[in-house]
């Protein structure tokens, strides 16, 4: 079966960076795209960016870009984002989320990984 | 950005209701859209893609329709576990977004 399974939950300031993983199992990593989404508490779903890892691509939201950078290591089959500059508004649940083989929608997810900013 | 409507953002029902929730794009988008099922804590579940299609191991029970700007997701008969949040996202193009959501709780 295909697994995302994500690293732990996090507690920053503002001001620090957080970097998340998610490790991939159950498929040919470099063969399908990876999304990485958040979720607010009590909030809806919000996509943050996309990242291709059979060549680094990526595209992001214009809201996050200029503090978001994603990577894959085809090595260790893991995507990675990485967000700077954090504020309490970033405050949520970041989920990764493996893109449809044939179609645009999301059908394999991560566990979720809790990033709380608080000074 | 495309946005995503969706109505009603709650509604409450019996087990063995039928259920339909609407999702309107503010352009064009085709079929490009999925529906998630998310319950509290849980990671979302994808349920149908290309507005129609039923993903692997979905019960038939749900299903969508439409295409262009106007999309529907109906449950047909409620069953308790169906209770949760659903969510509609377009992949006509980038940025991805989603719909603000629908709650489904028990009358």
């Amino acid at each position: 079966q295909v697994h995302l399974v994500q690293s732990g939950a996090e507690v920053k300031k503002p001001g620090a960076s957080v970097k998340v993983s998610c490790k991939t199992s159950g498929y040919s990593f470099t063969s399908i795209g990876i999304n990485w989404l958040r979720q607010a508490p009590g909030q809806g779903l919000e996509w943050v960016a996309w990242i291709s890892p059979s060549n680094g691509n990526t595209k992001s939201s214009q809201h996050l870009q200029d503090r978001v950078t994603l990577t894959a290591d085809s090595s260790s089959n893991t995507a990675y984002m990485e967000v700077r500059s954090l504020t309490s508004d970033d405050t949520a649940v970041y989920f990764c989320a493996r893109r449809g083989s044939t179609h645009g929608g999301m059908d394999v997810w991560g566990q979720g990984t809790t990033v709380t900013v608080s000074s | 950005a495309i946005q995503l409507t969706q109505s009603p953002s709650s509604l409450s029902a019996s087990v063995g209701d039928s259920a339909t929730i609407t999702c309107r794009a503010s352009q064009g988008i085709n079929s490009a859209l999925a529906w998630y099922q998310q319950k509290a804590g849980k990671a979302p579940i994808l349920l149908i893609y290309y507005a129609s299609t039923l993903e692997s191991g979905v019960p038939t029970r749900f299903s969508g329709s439409g295409s262009g700007t106007d999309f529907t997701l109906t449950i047909s008969s409620l069953q308790p576990e169906d209770f949760a949040t659903y969510y509609c996202q377009h992949f006509s193009a980038y940025p991805i977004t989603f719909g603000g959501g629908t709650r489904v709780d028990i009358k």
